[in-house]
């Protein structure tokens, strides 16, 4: 199975802030890597699909970026409703999700 | 609008059978797939497997022998059953809607399952 590691595991950003968020794959995934957003006690929502395409409804200071083993999320200016654990998620092949980023507010 | 919602049983006992409802609206199962996800409290998610369009399965390799996905295009439902049941299987368990252009959009509320000892 590809394997997802996601880094910082943990972020602490103030609003208004850019912020980047990492995930990495232990082989080539072809841009077949969604972003989720859960927020505590809720579902996961899709923000992002195939590396950079924005799910419709969701604000475009979320984009997303990347190529081969390596991808990004980036929010352009950190709200404070973004609090919550991001997900990075690929479809490649057999579906694996990474452990999740926690974003916190300053 | 697009909506899936999870019923099944709060708590289990180990050694048995889960037996969970995924009921969708706003689209159909034959245009669709639907997948099963899961949460073990304050973990990551794992993906269980899938029930694509066409009625086909494909199962996570490490829950394959224990799980069963099937459904009812009639009365827009797809069920999950995983027997054998054990403590590590608690967790809350989502189904999801398979998508052509984004594998997997659609969420579930998702339902909180415990398994006792």
């Amino acid at each position: 199975d590809i394997q997802m590691t996601q880094s910082p595991s943990v972020l602490s950003a103030s609003v208004g802030d850019r912020v980047t968020l990492n995930c990495k794959a232990s082989q080539n995934i072809n841009k077949y890597l969604n972003w989720y957003q859960q927020k505590l006690g809720e579902a996961p929502k899709l923000l992002i699909y195939n590396t950079n395409n924005l799910q419709t409804g969701i604000p475009s200071r979320f984009s997303g970026s990347g190529s081969g083993t390596d991808y990004t999320l980036t929010i352009s200016s950190l709200q404070p409703e973004d609090v919550a654990t991001y997900f990075c998620f690929q479809h490649n092949s057999w579906p694996t999700f990474g452990s999740g980023t926690k974003l916190e507010i300053k | 609008q697009v909506q899936l919602k999870e019923s099944g049983p709060v708590l289990v006992q180990a050694s048995e059978t889960l037996s969970l409802t995924c009921t969708v609206s706003g689209f159909s199962l034959t245009n669709y797939g639907v997948i099963w996800v899961r949460q073990p409290p304050g973990k990551g998610l794992e993906w269980m497997g899938i029930i694509w369009r066409n009625g086909n399965t494909d199962y996570n390799s490490a829950l394959k022998s224990r799980l069963s996905i099937n459904r009812d295009t009639s009365k827009s439902q797809v069920f999950l059953k995983m027997n054998s049941l054990q403590t590590d299987d608690t967790a809350i368990y989502y189904c999801t809607r398979e998508s052509p252009h984004a594998f997997m959009d659609a969420w579930g509320q998702g339902a909180s399952v415990t398994v006792s000892s």
